[in-house]
This record gives C-alpha cells, sequence and structure tokens, in this order.
C-alpha cells in the first residue's frame, strides 16, 4: 500500500543536540512538507519542497533544516537553535490539489 | 495573513444526531477547502474537499461551501462515538496549493 512512514515515533533530544526526523513517501508525490503542531494549535509550516533539489521556508524555518536529494524523501533536522522543539512533528505530501496526505507523525522531547 | 477560524469547542452531541462544524476564512481568492480528522495522538485525516458553492456528499458526510459568505461547514449524520475527534479546516488558494489549517474543533459524541 502507498503511503507516506515517519520514523522514528518517539524521539528525545538532549540540550544541544541535532537529531533527524525522517520522512518516505511511494506516492510518488512531487511535493512534500513539514508541520509542526503545539497543544492548542493549528499546524504551522516549517519547510516544503515541490521539486527535487528545491525547499522553500515556511513560517516557522528558523531552527530547522531540511534536504530533498530523492522524490521519495525528505529528511528534517532539528538543529540546537531551535530552542522549544517539543512538538509532534507531520510530514505530508500532495499531487496538488487535492490535499494530503499526512504520514503518523514523530513526538520529539527535550530531555 | 491569511486566516481560517474555528471553534475551538468541545462541540457535545449526542449518538445518532447531526453534528455541525463551522470554519470562516479571510481570504476571498480561495479555491480549495478541506477537512480533515484527527484523532488523540494520531496525524489529520483527510475526510473531505470541496471546490465549489454548494453541497458535497460522502457518506454520513456532507462538506457546505458558501464563498460569498467565506464560509465552509461539514455536517456528520447519525453520529456516532467513533466520530470523536478534533476536525480541522483547511482552505487554499491556487498556485502553491499550500493550505492554511484553522486550529481545529473538538467534537464529543456521547452514548
Amino acid at each position: 500500500d502507498g503511503g507516506i512512514t515517519q520514523s522514528p515515533k518517539y524521539l528525545f533530544r538532549k540540550e544541544g543536540q541535532n537529531v533527524t526526523l525522517s520522512c518516505e513517501q511511494n506516492l510518488n508525490h512531487d511535493a512534500m512538507y513539514w508541520y509542526r503542531q503545539d497543544p492548542g494549535q493549528g499546524l504551522r509550516l516549517i519547510y516544503y519542497s515541490q521539486i527535487v533539489n528545491d525547499f522553500q521556508k515556511g513560517d516557522i524555518a528558523e531552527g530547522y533544516s531540511v534536504s530533498r536529494e530523492k522524490k521519495e524523501s525528505f529528511p528534517l533536522t532539528v538543529t540546537s537553535a531551535q530552542k522549544n522543539p517539543t512538538a509532534f512533528y507531520l510530514c505530508a505530501s500532495t499531487t496538488g490539489a487535492a490535499g494530503y496526505t499526512f504520514g503518523s507523525g514523530t513526538r520529539l522531547t527535550v530531555v | 495573513q491569511k486566516e481560517v477560524e474555528q471553534n475551538s469547542g468541545p462541540l457535545s452531541v449526542p449518538e445518532g444526531a447531526i453534528a455541525s462544524l463551522n470554519c470562516t476564512y479571510s481570504d476571498r481568492g480561495s479555491q480549495s477547502f478541506f477537512w480533515y480528522r484527527q484523532y488523540s495522538g494520531k496525524s489529520p485525516e483527510l475526510i473531505m474537499s470541496i471546490y465549489s458553492n454548494g453541497d458535497k456528499e460522502d457518506g454520513r458526510f456532507t462538506a457546505q461551501l458558501n464563498k460569498a459568505s467565506q464560509y465552509v461547514s461539514l455536517l456528520i449524520r447519525d453520529s456516532q462515538p467513533s466520530d470523536s475527534a478534533t476536525y480541522l479546516c483547511a482552505v487554499s488558494s491556487g498556485g502553491s496549493y499550500i493550505p492554511t489549517f484553522g486550529r481545529g474543533t473538538s467534537l464529543i459524541v456521547h452514548p
């Protein structure tokens, strides 16, 4: 079955540490997105990529970095510059105007 | 700044009743409208999309769009306890297809 796989499901980060969240899709979608969700908040766009080797900053890109070397993969790195990284991270993909398919999410906690 | 507004709820309805979820948006150029369902601790799932004025029905779900009033709603007929979740409204304009999400409405269906 086609879908989006995010890993790990839970991730713990120590102060000053960079961590990378994986997102892989086999839907043949061109566009991929990273969102952050905090309790009681809407989804906030971190980065997006509409084509391989190109990506754009979203509304809250500071402290995050991404790459898009393959159509199927769009990993997100949470750097030490992100001072409040504890959140639920969601990866999504789409072909265009048809709406998003989301992965199952990664819950990141600072310890 | 594009805005999508939803009543946070919770909206509580008895089993078998009609649940009515509402959403207003600020961008008159919006063209695509989506409803996502998100169970607690899970990722959002697309349940309805609507692109033109009027009603769109899919099983127990009906999406209603009124572009003149900048209003989109979701009706859930014969509500079941399994419908208890947060419902996210998302709106996008043409071009980038990147939607703006509302904060969601919590629905509780009690037996």
